[in-house]
């Protein structure tokens, strides 16, 4: 079956560390998307990538990076300079820029 | 900067009720919109998808509908059914030479009882 494949679905990390979120997507979808959920505050971007070795910064990016040297891999490292990196984070992706997105189960992280 | 609302922000229905989500936004130069469901702790699953060019998009029991010149869709459930509990979220694709991330509403949690 085809689809977004977001690992670990929970992560917990002490303060000071940096931990890699895994998403990959065998729809074989140009686009890839992060982004952060917080309760209340809805869905914001945090980066996306159109092609492959190419990546933006969204409206959070601080204290984030991004890699994508695959097409269908393009995971998410949350730094120790994200001063709040608690959340809950989702993969998405599109078959063009501009087309229906489709999203991953989600992976929560929890600093402890 | 576009935004995107979604009143109201819970409703509760008993179960067979047609019901209607609201979503507006303030910049009616958009791509597309696109609606969705989230269950607790669950990932985004795509519900319609309308082009800037379309008024309207139909799956089984839901309905959206776009009027772009006044920054408004609905989503339209008919006869619904404790299964439909769930967030209901609406997001708005900027024109393609602004961007193309989907920018999202903070969706409204449907609650239909039996």
């Amino acid at each position: 079956d085809g689809g977004i494949t977001q690992s670990p679905k929970y992560l917990f990390r002490k303060e000071g560390q940096n931990v890699t979120l895994s998403c990959e997507q065998n729809l074989n979808h140009d686009a890839m998307y992060w982004y952060r959920q917080d309760p209340g505050q809805g869905l914001r971007l945090i980066y996306y990538s159109q092609i492959v070795n190419d990546f933006q910064k969204g409206d959070i990016a601080e204290g984030y990076s991004v890699s994508r040297e695959k097409k269908e891999s393009f995971p998410l490292t949350v730094t120790s300079a994200q001063k709040n990196p608690t959340a809950f984070y989702l993969c998405a992706s599109s078959r063009v820029e501009v087309g229906e997105l489709f999203f991953g189960e989600g992976s929560r992280l929890t600093v402890l | 900067k576009q935004e995107v609302t979604q009143i109201p922000a819970a409703l509760s229905v008993p179960e067979g009720e047609n019901l209607v989500l609201n979503c507006s936004f303030t910049d009616s130069a958009i791509y597309n919109l696109q609606w969705f469901r989230q269950d607790p702790g669950k990932g985004l699953t795509s519900l319609l998808l309308i082009q800037s060019s379309q008024r309207e998009q139909t799956s089984g029991r839901l309905n959206a509908s776009l009027d772009k010149s006044s920054g408004r869709s609905t989503l339209y459930i008919a006869a619904s059914q404790p299964g439909d509990s769930a967030t209901y979220l609406c997001a708005v694709r900027p024109p393609r030479q602004a961007g193309t991330a989907l920018i999202f509403g903070k969706g409204t949690t449907l609650s239909v009882s039996s």
